[in-house]
């Protein structure tokens, strides 16, 4: 079992904060990393899916690292707006299966 | 371009009953795996199909079953239900060629009392 470890749970921010998350997983057979947003009763959204170490992503205010040697991983959020609530998820890849994490839930208060 | 769709979107059964959850993947791919979300845990793989057969499974019980049909939908199925599979069930599609770049739906949500 690929235990991936999100932190923290669930996070409580201002309009315009910025946040970020963590994601551990085994640094051993690693293959790729993906971050998902997923808003309730939707579709989890893929935002990023990372292979190699150092690997930085961004798409609009958000973005990720990567650090496969140590076995962790970052989602930065910059400036909050009330969108941006929802559950981040974080998997890591092996074989074509995820192992996800538990998720942060992420509310952002006007 | 529809995404991946999943029928339906609730359900309610009774301990011991059968059920079966739909998927249609998004156009062009061929491989679904499904997925359980049981309440404050990360999604669960149980299993993955292409080309109409399993092609891994996870860690769940023979009771959970499934099937790919040659458009690439895919079914899958619980028998015997326990309180315990009251669940999310995600469906998720993908290229084989890229198996770890997985789509998925918004779920089937299954309440077993």
């Amino acid at each position: 079992i690929l235990n991936v470890e999100q932190s923290p749970q669930s996070l409580h921010v201002q309009e315009g904060d910025s946040t970020n998350f963590t994601c551990s997983f085994p640094s051993s057979n690693f293959y790729a990393l993906h971050w998902y947003r997923w808003e309730t009763a939707k579709s989890p959204e893929a935002l990023f899916v990372m292979t190699l170490n150092g690997d930085e992503k961004k798409k609009g205010r958000i973005s990720a690292t990567l650090n496969t040697k140590e076995g962790y991983s970052y989602l930065y959020i910059k400036g909050s707006q009330p969108e941006d609530s929802a559950t981040y998820l974080c998997a890591h890849s092996t074989l074509g299966r995820l192992y996800f994490g538990r998720g942060t839930q992420l509310t952002v208060w006007p | 371009d529809a995404g991946v769709t999943q029928s339906p979107t609730h359900l309610i059964k009774t301990r011991g009953q059968q059920v079966t959850l739909r998927c249609s993947p998004k156009s062009g791919h061929d491989t679904v795996s499904w997925y359980q979300q049981a309440l404050g845990q990360g999604p669960q793989f149980i299993f993955q199909y292409y080309e109409e057969e399993e092609r891994q499974r996870g860690n769940f019980p023979d009771r959970f079953s499934g099937h790919q049909f040659p458009n690439y939908s895919s079914e899958l199925n619980v028998n015997a239900l326990l309180l315990g599979d009251s669940a999310l069930y995600l469906c998720a599609s993908s290229l084989a060629a890229r198996d770890y770049e997985q789509y998925f739906g918004p779920g089937t949500r299954l309440t077993v009392t």
